[in-house]
């Protein structure tokens, strides 16, 4: 059965510092990946998405994206993080649309 | 483009009462997805339709769960009757069209949700 799995359930950075955001899956073929940002009160945001090629991909706000599949990990990172990136970030993986719990990120003036 | 449009935002019912939520997708997209957000965690996939057909309900719980798509557009899920335990944030997503070949047709959008208690 496919899983994500966000080993940090919160992260706490200062503005301007970098971030990094980990993700694991399990899935058994080549997966479509996405990372997903939810503000209070908002639907899920699109980030960015791996479906084949490239495996560092770009997405929006700055973000970006490794695939690596040698370690099933799909991570997010940003070099430098403004105050308005504070939300819950979620990884997913196509074919059953699964989630990870998320990883609220709190950033610090 | 207007977005998923999702009704009511907030719903406040007793338990063993029933309850329903609105869905209208995207126009011209074929796949329609409701989620169940628990405080907490990520959203959990209740429900997928194609079109008007159901393709994936493997995880609704139909005891008490419902969910039509009746002319292939909008759609609505039902809760009855509702335990505690489904409090939680109900989404609807939807994409293009899941069997296309290009993977760009699976991207899903989002509406803002439905955030439901039962007390």
């Amino acid at each position: 059965a496919q899983s994500v799995t966000q080993p940090d359930i919160h992260i706490t950075v200062s503005e301007g510092a970098s971030l990094e955001l980990r993700c694991n899956y399990s899935y058994g073929a080549t997966p479509y990946l996405f990372w997903y940002v939810q503000s209070p009160g908002q639907g899920l945001q699109l980030l960015l998405k791996y479906f084949s090629g490239d495996t560092l991909v770009q997405g929006i706000k700055g973000f970006e994206a490794e695939f690596k599949r040698s370690q099933s990990s799909f991570n997010l990172r940003k070099p430098s993080v403004h105050w308005s990136d504070a939300a819950e970030y979620f990884c997913a993986v196509e074919g059953k649309s699964t989630f990870g719990d998320g990883t609220t990120l709190t950033v610090k003036p | 483009e207007a977005g998923v449009a999702q009704s009511p935002r907030y719903k406040i019912i007793e338990k063993r009462q029933s309850v329903a939520f609105w869905c209208n997708p995207i126009s011209g997209h074929a796949t329609l997805y409701w989620y169940q957000q628990i405080l907490g965690q990520g959203p959990k996939l209740l429900i997928q339709f194609q079109n008007n057909g159901v393709v994936d309900d493997s995880q609704l719980p139909k005891d008490r769960f419902s969910a039509e798509r009746l002319k292939g557009v909008d759609s609505t899920l039902k809760i009855q009757p509702a335990k505690l335990e489904d409090s939680a944030v109900y989404l609807c997503a939807s994409s293009l069209d899941m069997y296309r070949g290009a993977p760009s047709y699976n991207e899903q959008f989002f509406g803002p949700g439905t955030r439901l208690t039962v007390l």
